[in-house]
């Protein structure tokens, strides 16, 4: 069973402090891991799509990193608007119609 | 926001009646999907459409109907509401190379009492 884990749950920081959520993932061949970033009341916003090891994307303040086990979403100097859910899930090899795991997402507060 | 839009955007009910949410995307897309959102579970694929009248389940199809006539309308049919199936209810279409990336409509928000 294809398992997504995101951590840590909720997160707050100062403008400007820059960290990192983490997407532990178990999934047996992994086709893509998506990043997506959701404010309250919306739908969720497509941010990257990650495909092997080593990938990384960046947009903006967010960069994405990749690995066999686990993925980064790092987020350099924070600003209020950064504020949101941001949601990881994984695609298998084995999806026959492209069909994603999704973890509980991190909840990110950035304080002015 | 690749062209897609729920109906309606928020619904009360009472247990028991029947409830159908509509999706509808203006792209010809081929795949569509239906996801419920709720605290503490993330989002979870109930049904999902590969073309007209092609559909199949999804991790949490029970007490769920799909039908697809149409290739820009993807319904979602409750039979009988229950309370459990009060949730956040999102509709997804997917593009690329192998449809792998998916764009999500702005969620209907269902209350059943």
């Amino acid at each position: 069973e294809d398992q997504v884990t995101q951590s840590p749950e909720a997160l707050r920081l100062q403008e400007g402090e820059s960290s990192s959520l983490n997407c532990s993932y178990t999934v047996s061949g992994l086709r893509g891991l998506f990043w997506y970033r959701q404010d309250p009341g919306k739908g969720p916003e497509f941010l990257f799509t990650l495909y092997s090891a080593g990938e990384e994307k960046e947009k903006e303040r967010l960069k994405a990193t990749l690995t066999k086990k686990e993925s980064f979403l790092h987020i350099t100097a924070p600003k209020p608007e950064d504020s949101a859910t941001y949601l990881c899930a994984v695609q298998a090899a084995h999806s026959g119609y492209s069909t994603l795991t999704f973890g509980k997402g991190t909840m990110l507060l950035v304080s002015p | 926001d690749a062209g897609i839009t729920q109906s309606p955007r928020h619904k009360v009910t009472e247990t028991g009646t029947p409830v159908t949410l509509r999706c509808h995307q203006t792209e010809n897309h081929r795949y569509m999907y239906w996801y419920r959102q709720d605290p503490g579970h993330g989002l979870r694929l109930i049904h999902y459409s590969y073309g007209v009248k092609d559909t199949d389940k999804g991790e949490v199809s029970d007490g769920y109907s799909v039908s697809r006539s149409k290739t820009e309308d993807f319904l979602l049919t409750l039979e009988s509401a229950t309370s459990s199936q009060t949730s956040v209810y999102f509709c997804a279409i997917s593009e690329g190379r192998e449809q792998e990336t998916q764009y999500f409509g702005p969620g209907t928000r269902l209350l059943v009492l």
